[in-house]
């Protein structure tokens, strides 16, 4: 079974620090892995794909690595600011590409 | 604004009413998906057009549920009999070919 599951469930760091949150899959055939941020009550935006190939990509603060042999990837917020609080979410395509396969997300909170 | 729009934003509906929802994707996204999100989880695959045709539906697309997308353009989600269950974030998505998924900030419904 396809299935995507993320650690921790719910984060608290203060202003300026910096986090990392985890992501294992288990997807067959794998191309590519997503992290998506999730403000609350608006709908997920992409902050990086990551192909098979690809090890590490950043994005601004945010930094993505991928582990295709244990299938693990992680996202790395440096320098946090009150505006990332929101849910991260790990997401890997499946059946052909057309469907995306969402972990339960982490939900990050920043405080001062 | 050029994103994927969705209406309405919230819903509220007694039990055992209809209610549709309507999505209109980017303009040149061919591809649009539907996706049910309950709190504290991750968005759910629930069906995916290609242009006007339906391609995939999940089993989680009830009898009560039908999605269409008639000259491939907008599409509209109805659900008929409503239940409590049925509670939840509706997202809409749309893609180009082998394209990320863009998504909208979805129409929450609440089931009295």
């Amino acid at each position: 079974k396809n299935q995507v599951e993320q650690s921790p469930q719910s984060l608290i760091i203060l202003e300026g620090k910096n986090c990392t949150l985890q992501c294992n899959y288990t997807v067959s055939p794998f191309s590519n892995l997503r992290w998506y941020k999730q403000d609350t009550g608006r709908g997920p935006v992409s902050l990086t794909i990551m192909t098979f190939s690809e090890n590490t990509k950043s994005n601004g603060r945010y930094t993505a690595t991928l582990d295709a042999d244990t299938k693990q990837s992680s996202l790395h917020i440096t320098a946090s600011q009150l505006s990332d609080s929101a849910s991260y979410i790990c997401v890997v395509p499946t059946g052909g590409g057309n469907k995306l396969t969402f972990g339960t997300g982490t939900q990050l909170k920043v405080e001062l | 604004d050029t994103g994927v729009s969705q209406n309405p934003r919230h819903k509220i509906t007694k039990r055992g009413q209809n209610v549709t929802f309507r999505c209109d994707p980017i303009s040149e996204h061919n591809r649009l998906y539907w996706y049910r999100q309950t709190l504290g989880q991750g968005p759910e695959f629930l069906t995916y057009f290609q242009n006007e045709a339906q391609l995939e539906k999940s089993r989680l697309l009830s009898d009560r549920f039908s999605a269409e997308r008639p000259k491939g353009s907008f599409s509209t989600l109805e659900i008929q009999r409503t239940e409590q269950g049925d509670s939840a974030m509706y997202l809409c998505a749309s893609s180009g070919s082998n394209q990320p998924q863009h998504f909208g900030d979805g129409t929450r419904l609440s089931i009295l």
